[in-house]
């Protein structure tokens, strides 16, 4: 079980926004920076967001991220085929004193 | 552009020791914002971090595992390794070798293809 909670899946339309949620407690998200990865099984993860809403150069603006308190969120608008994948959330926990991922998210664009 | 590769038996006995190399290249693992670590996916589950290595020699892992693995920096030929003992059928995972971002290990900027590592007799 994942410290980090994240709903299995989600789905949207092509062209249609999607938002993935990511809960985790006071010592880790309520403390420290978000990061977002998306990952194709059989290739390396990929870093989409960091320090909560920072995105790396080369990744479009389609993808956004924020953060609230406990819960943190990644937002992909105007959603394309090419965007099914697993999302991973991940932060540094104080207490565990571990990185720790959310169980990871699979999207699906109908 | 940075890149990192994964090198290892693909198949481990249980109770032996799990040894893989991340050869870095196209940056070096000397750098003073950066520390390199290891983090593996079981069959059908999440990502689990295993232990995180500064060029200097600090680490991190984490508990749930720190009793068996040993990660280990060589700057001379710009690579990091882990040890994983006494392993398990629930050691079995692909395993990523990755490039953490700030002393707090912030986040994974660059992550290496990942090597599936089975563990069975």
């Amino acid at each position: 079980q994942s410290v980090l909670t994240q709903p299995p899946s989600v789905s949207a339309a092509p062209g249609q926004k999607v938002t993935i949620s990511c809960s985790g407690s006071s010592s880790n998200i309520g403390t420290n920076y978000v990061a977002w990865y998306h990952h194709l099984p059989g290739t390396a993860p990929k870093l989409l967001i960091y320090d909560n809403n920072k995105r790396p150069s080369g990744i479009p603006d389609r993808f956004s991220g924020s953060k609230s308190g406990t819960s943190a969120t990644l937002g992909i608008t105007g959603l394309q085929t090419g965007d099914e994948a697993d999302y991973y959330c991940g932060t540094w926990d104080n207490s565990l004193n571990t990185v720790v991922f959310g169980g990871g998210t699979k999207l699906t664009v109908l | 552009q940075l890149q990192l590769q994964e090198s290892g038996p693909g198949l481990v006995k249980p109770s032996e020791t799990l040894s893989l190399i991340c050869t870095v290249s196209g940056g070096s693992i000397s750098s003073t914002t950066y520390y390199w670590g290891w983090i593996r996916q079981p069959p059908g589950k999440g990502l689990e971090w295993i232990g995180s290595i500064y060029y200097s020699g600090s680490i991190y892992y984490n508990p749930s595992l720190k009793s068996r693995a040993t990660t280990s920096v060589d700057t001379s030929k710009n690579l990091f390794s882990l040890k994983l003992r006494s392993v398990t059928a629930a050691d079995t995972a692909v395993y990523y070798c990755a490039r953490h971002v700030g002393v707090t290990l912030q986040y994974v900027d660059n992550w290496g293809q990942g090597t599936l590592v089975s563990v069975s007799s």
